[in-house]
């Protein structure tokens, strides 16, 4: 365990379904984000929050919907994928504003049939 | 836009070999430099980080990185690797007025044969 717990770790979700992704971390960090891995490819910054407000948004399409209802937990609603979203999809949290680095998740890999 | 850049994508070395990975990034201010580690099947997890102070920093599992500014550089190194140095490496870098973006190299996988 990372003390960044995500699930499912594993999820296959059709294209018209809707699902959600979970984040938890009880680091006492106060911000957590959301990186999408992909093959062959730099991790890509999703989002990004800190004391629950939504600080970033890197442009990423709308068919994710990121949600934080307090500092611990985070998810990632998932509607009307694409097989291109398929992926491993990291949670991470950190302290703010000194960044001492992440604690990452195990991830949740993500197959869009 | 900052970015980074990791040279090799694929490294394969001996048990015993010296190692180096380089990372180099573009940012003109002041950064915090990272290495993250993500062993087969496993979580990322941090390696070694700089802040300020002196630019050779130490690392778990005797690795280490040297940061030289003139050359917006942050290379990995370890004297002596072992098999179970197999994972993939990532550089990141966090400008310090960037506010939350800690931006990924493209990783570099090492496979160490035994």
């Amino acid at each position: 365990e990372t003390g960044v717990t995500q699930t499912p770790r594993h999820l296959v979700m059709g294209m018209t379904n809707k699902k959600s992704l979970k984040c938890e971390q009880h680091l006492g960090h106060n911000a957590m984000y959301w990186y999408k891995q992909s093959a062959k490819k730099p991790l890509e910054l999703m989002f990004v929050y800190s004391l629950e407000e939504r600080v970033e948004n890197n442009s990423v399409p709308s068919r994710f919907s990121p949600e934080c209802p307090n500092s611990s937990h985070l998810f990632l609603h998932l509607h009307t994928l694409q097989p291109e979203d398929s992926a491993l999809y990291l949670c991470a949290s950190s302290h703010y504003p000194a960044n001492y680095g992440y604690t990452f998740g195990s991830g949740t890999r993500l197959t869009v049939v | 836009a900052q970015s980074v850049s990791q040279h090799n994508h694929h490294v394969i070395l001996s048990e015993a070999a010296s190692l180096e990975l380089g990372c180099n990034y573009s940012y003109g201010g002041t950064v915090n430099l990272f290495w993250y580690v993500q062993y087969p099947g496993q979580h990322l997890q941090l390696l070694l980080k700089y802040f300020s102070g002196d630019p050779l920093v130490k690392g778990i599992k005797g690795f280490e990185a040297e940061f030289i500014k003139s050359k917006f550089s942050f290379n990995l190194r370890k004297p002596s690797v072992q098999w179970s140095d197999t994972a993939e490496y990532f550089c990141a870098v966090n400008a310090r007025t960037g506010g939350f973006k800690t931006i990924f190299g493209a990783g570099t996988r090492l496979f160490v044969k035994a």
